[in-house]
Protein backbone atom coordinates (compact mmCIF):
# COMPACT_ATOMS: atom_id res chain seq x y z
CA UNK A 1 0.00 0.00 0.00
CA UNK A 2 1.38 3.33 -0.94
CA UNK A 3 2.22 5.96 1.57
CA UNK A 4 1.30 9.80 1.95
CA UNK A 5 3.08 11.66 -1.00
CA UNK A 6 3.74 15.20 -1.11
CA UNK A 7 5.82 17.53 -2.83
CA UNK A 8 7.83 19.19 -3.60
CA UNK A 9 10.44 18.17 -0.43
CA UNK A 10 12.11 21.00 -0.47
CA UNK A 11 11.58 24.40 -0.99
CA UNK A 12 13.51 28.03 -0.70
CA UNK A 13 11.63 30.88 -1.38
CA UNK A 14 11.91 34.93 -0.55
CA UNK A 15 9.64 36.47 2.04
CA UNK A 16 6.48 38.28 0.12
CA UNK A 17 6.65 35.38 -2.45
CA UNK A 18 3.97 32.65 -2.84
CA UNK A 19 4.24 28.80 -2.89
CA UNK A 20 2.07 25.73 -3.27
CA UNK A 21 2.41 22.45 -1.48
CA UNK A 22 0.89 19.28 -2.64
CA UNK A 23 -0.37 15.98 -1.10
CA UNK A 24 -1.88 12.68 -1.97
CA UNK A 25 -3.19 10.96 0.93
CA UNK A 26 -3.52 6.96 1.15
CA UNK A 27 -6.33 5.78 -0.83
CA UNK A 28 -9.61 5.29 0.64
CA UNK A 29 -8.58 7.48 3.50
CA UNK A 30 -11.56 10.32 3.48
CA UNK A 31 -9.56 12.55 6.23
CA UNK A 32 -6.76 14.85 5.28
CA UNK A 33 -4.70 17.09 7.75
CA UNK A 34 -2.33 19.53 7.05
CA UNK A 35 0.37 20.42 9.95
CA UNK A 36 3.10 23.14 10.58
CA UNK A 37 5.99 21.47 12.57
CA UNK A 38 8.46 24.80 13.26
CA UNK A 39 12.11 23.45 13.87
CA UNK A 40 11.70 22.20 17.47
CA UNK A 41 8.14 22.18 18.11
CA UNK A 42 5.58 19.36 17.71
CA UNK A 43 3.73 19.47 14.77
CA UNK A 44 0.07 21.51 14.81
CA UNK A 45 -2.67 21.38 12.69
CA UNK A 46 -3.73 23.69 10.15
CA UNK A 47 -6.16 22.58 8.68
CA UNK A 48 -8.33 19.26 8.67
CA UNK A 49 -10.69 17.87 5.59
CA UNK A 50 -13.48 15.27 5.95
CA UNK A 51 -13.73 14.79 1.81
CA UNK A 52 -13.96 17.87 0.43
CA UNK A 53 -14.93 19.65 3.53
CA UNK A 54 -13.20 21.84 6.09
CA UNK A 55 -13.71 20.43 9.40
CA UNK A 56 -11.31 22.21 11.44
CA UNK A 57 -9.00 25.33 9.87
CA UNK A 58 -9.24 27.20 13.45
CA UNK A 59 -5.33 27.88 13.53
CA UNK A 60 -4.91 28.46 9.66
CA UNK A 61 -3.55 31.76 9.23
CA UNK A 62 -6.54 32.75 6.66
CA UNK A 63 -5.19 35.80 5.51
CA UNK A 64 -2.05 34.37 3.99
CA UNK A 65 -2.77 30.72 3.81
CA UNK A 66 -5.24 29.02 1.93
CA UNK A 67 -5.81 25.30 1.03
CA UNK A 68 -8.36 23.05 -0.78
CA UNK A 69 -8.83 19.40 -1.44
CA UNK A 70 -11.07 19.05 -4.79
CA UNK A 71 -12.77 15.55 -5.25
CA UNK A 72 -12.23 14.73 -2.06
CA UNK A 73 -8.47 13.12 -2.68
CA UNK A 74 -5.44 15.71 -3.49
CA UNK A 75 -4.93 18.49 -1.43
CA UNK A 76 -3.26 21.60 -1.97
CA UNK A 77 -1.76 24.14 0.89
CA UNK A 78 -0.52 27.92 -0.65
CA UNK A 79 0.81 30.62 1.46
CA UNK A 80 0.60 34.00 -0.15
CA UNK A 81 2.80 36.16 0.45
CA UNK A 82 5.19 34.06 2.58
CA UNK A 83 6.57 35.56 6.11
CA UNK A 84 9.92 34.78 7.39
CA UNK A 85 7.84 32.75 10.47
CA UNK A 86 6.71 30.26 7.59
CA UNK A 87 9.85 28.74 7.46
CA UNK A 88 8.85 24.93 8.68
CA UNK A 89 8.51 21.96 7.50
CA UNK A 90 4.68 21.03 6.63
CA UNK A 91 3.31 17.60 6.65
CA UNK A 92 0.43 15.90 5.32
CA UNK A 93 -1.19 13.23 7.08
CA UNK A 94 -4.28 10.66 6.76
CA UNK A 95 -6.20 8.65 8.27
CA UNK A 96 -9.29 6.31 8.27
CA UNK A 97 -13.11 7.63 7.42
CA UNK A 98 -14.33 5.91 10.47
CA UNK A 99 -14.15 6.84 13.95
CA UNK A 100 -11.42 9.19 13.09
CA UNK A 101 -10.05 10.40 17.04
CA UNK A 102 -9.47 6.54 17.44
CA UNK A 103 -6.98 5.94 14.31
CA UNK A 104 -3.81 6.52 13.77
CA UNK A 105 -2.94 9.40 11.44
CA UNK A 106 -0.25 8.44 8.55
CA UNK A 107 2.27 11.08 7.57
CA UNK A 108 4.12 11.93 4.34
CA UNK A 109 7.66 13.11 4.41
CA UNK A 110 6.55 16.79 4.51
CA UNK A 111 8.50 19.92 2.76
CA UNK A 112 10.83 21.75 4.16
CA UNK A 113 10.13 25.47 3.57
CA UNK A 114 12.74 27.75 4.14
CA UNK A 115 12.01 31.90 3.75
CA UNK A 116 14.56 34.00 3.02
CA UNK B 1 -8.46 22.86 26.62
CA UNK B 2 -5.89 19.46 25.65
CA UNK B 3 -2.22 20.12 26.39
CA UNK B 4 0.48 17.77 26.36
CA UNK B 5 3.77 18.21 28.24
CA UNK B 6 7.17 16.81 27.45
CA UNK B 7 9.40 18.36 29.90
CA UNK B 8 12.53 16.40 28.44
CA UNK B 9 14.25 17.88 25.74
CA UNK B 10 17.21 15.29 25.60
CA UNK B 11 18.15 12.02 26.70
CA UNK B 12 21.55 10.85 25.61
CA UNK B 13 22.00 7.21 26.79
CA UNK B 14 24.81 4.84 25.49
CA UNK B 15 23.56 1.87 23.73
CA UNK B 16 21.92 -1.34 25.94
CA UNK B 17 20.72 1.16 28.76
CA UNK B 18 17.01 1.24 29.42
CA UNK B 19 15.26 4.92 28.50
CA UNK B 20 11.37 6.45 29.00
CA UNK B 21 10.27 8.87 28.28
CA UNK B 22 7.54 11.26 30.06
CA UNK B 23 4.22 12.21 29.18
CA UNK B 24 1.87 14.63 30.92
CA UNK B 25 -1.38 15.26 29.50
CA UNK B 26 -3.92 17.68 29.81
CA UNK B 27 -8.10 17.12 29.11
CA UNK B 28 -11.65 18.20 29.95
CA UNK B 29 -12.99 14.72 27.87
CA UNK B 30 -14.10 11.77 29.45
CA UNK B 31 -12.91 9.97 26.30
CA UNK B 32 -9.69 10.48 24.52
CA UNK B 33 -7.04 8.32 22.70
CA UNK B 34 -3.23 9.19 23.47
CA UNK B 35 -0.27 8.30 20.85
CA UNK B 36 3.17 8.04 20.40
CA UNK B 37 5.12 8.79 17.24
CA UNK B 38 8.47 7.94 16.13
CA UNK B 39 10.45 11.02 14.48
CA UNK B 40 13.72 10.05 12.85
CA UNK B 41 16.70 11.72 10.86
CA UNK B 42 14.48 11.30 7.50
CA UNK B 43 11.62 13.43 9.21
CA UNK B 44 8.70 11.35 8.55
CA UNK B 45 6.35 10.68 11.97
CA UNK B 46 5.93 6.97 12.21
CA UNK B 47 3.54 5.75 14.81
CA UNK B 48 4.35 3.62 17.19
CA UNK B 49 0.90 3.06 20.04
CA UNK B 50 -2.84 4.28 20.31
CA UNK B 51 -4.10 3.95 24.12
CA UNK B 52 -7.81 4.87 24.50
CA UNK B 53 -8.86 6.50 27.86
CA UNK B 54 -10.51 3.45 29.42
CA UNK B 55 -8.00 1.22 29.05
CA UNK B 56 -5.38 1.64 31.68
CA UNK B 57 -3.90 -1.93 31.16
CA UNK B 58 0.25 -1.50 30.53
CA UNK B 59 1.62 -2.80 26.72
CA UNK B 60 4.35 -4.37 25.74
CA UNK B 61 5.76 -4.58 21.95
CA UNK B 62 9.48 -5.71 21.78
CA UNK B 63 11.51 -3.43 23.26
CA UNK B 64 8.85 -0.83 23.54
CA UNK B 65 6.74 -0.60 26.41
CA UNK B 66 3.93 1.75 27.72
CA UNK B 67 3.01 3.14 31.60
CA UNK B 68 -0.68 4.75 31.02
CA UNK B 69 -1.58 6.37 34.70
CA UNK B 70 -5.56 8.57 34.64
CA UNK B 71 -4.67 9.16 38.13
CA UNK B 72 -1.51 11.18 37.42
CA UNK B 73 -2.70 11.94 33.62
CA UNK B 74 0.61 10.43 32.50
CA UNK B 75 1.50 7.91 29.65
CA UNK B 76 5.15 7.10 29.46
CA UNK B 77 7.04 5.78 26.87
CA UNK B 78 9.84 3.31 28.12
CA UNK B 79 12.65 1.81 25.42
CA UNK B 80 14.49 -1.65 26.63
CA UNK B 81 17.62 -1.86 25.61
CA UNK B 82 18.23 0.79 23.46
CA UNK B 83 19.96 0.84 19.94
CA UNK B 84 21.58 3.15 17.88
CA UNK B 85 18.29 3.08 15.55
CA UNK B 86 16.20 4.20 17.96
CA UNK B 87 17.82 7.52 17.48
CA UNK B 88 14.95 9.98 17.14
CA UNK B 89 12.69 12.51 18.08
CA UNK B 90 9.64 11.24 20.13
CA UNK B 91 6.50 13.10 20.40
CA UNK B 92 3.18 11.74 22.64
CA UNK B 93 -0.08 13.49 21.48
CA UNK B 94 -3.70 13.30 22.75
CA UNK B 95 -6.85 12.69 20.66
CA UNK B 96 -10.33 13.71 21.89
CA UNK B 97 -13.20 11.84 20.90
CA UNK B 98 -15.40 14.71 19.26
CA UNK B 99 -12.58 16.61 18.24
CA UNK B 100 -12.08 15.14 14.61
CA UNK B 101 -9.28 13.43 15.41
CA UNK B 102 -6.93 16.16 15.42
CA UNK B 103 -3.75 15.55 17.29
CA UNK B 104 -2.45 17.51 19.87
CA UNK B 105 1.12 16.91 19.85
CA UNK B 106 3.68 17.52 22.85
CA UNK B 107 7.12 19.10 21.61
CA UNK B 108 8.24 16.02 21.41
CA UNK B 109 11.68 13.99 23.49
CA UNK B 110 15.10 14.37 21.23
CA UNK B 111 16.61 10.68 22.06
CA UNK B 112 20.26 10.06 21.61
CA UNK B 113 21.81 6.68 21.47
CA UNK B 114 25.51 6.44 21.36
CA UNK B 115 27.40 2.75 20.66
Amino acid sequence: EAGVAQSPRYKIIEKRQSVAFWCNPISGHATLYWYQQILGQGPKLLIQFQNNGVVDDSQLPKDRFSAERLKGVDSTLKIQPAKLEDSAVYLCASSSPWAVAAYEQYFGPGTRLTVT
Amino acid sequence: AQKVTQAQTEISVVEKEDVTLDCVYETRDTTYYLFWYKQPPSGELVFLIRRNSFDEQNEISGRYSWNFQKSTSSFNFTITASQVVDSAVYFCALSEAFGWGKLQFGAGTQVVVTP
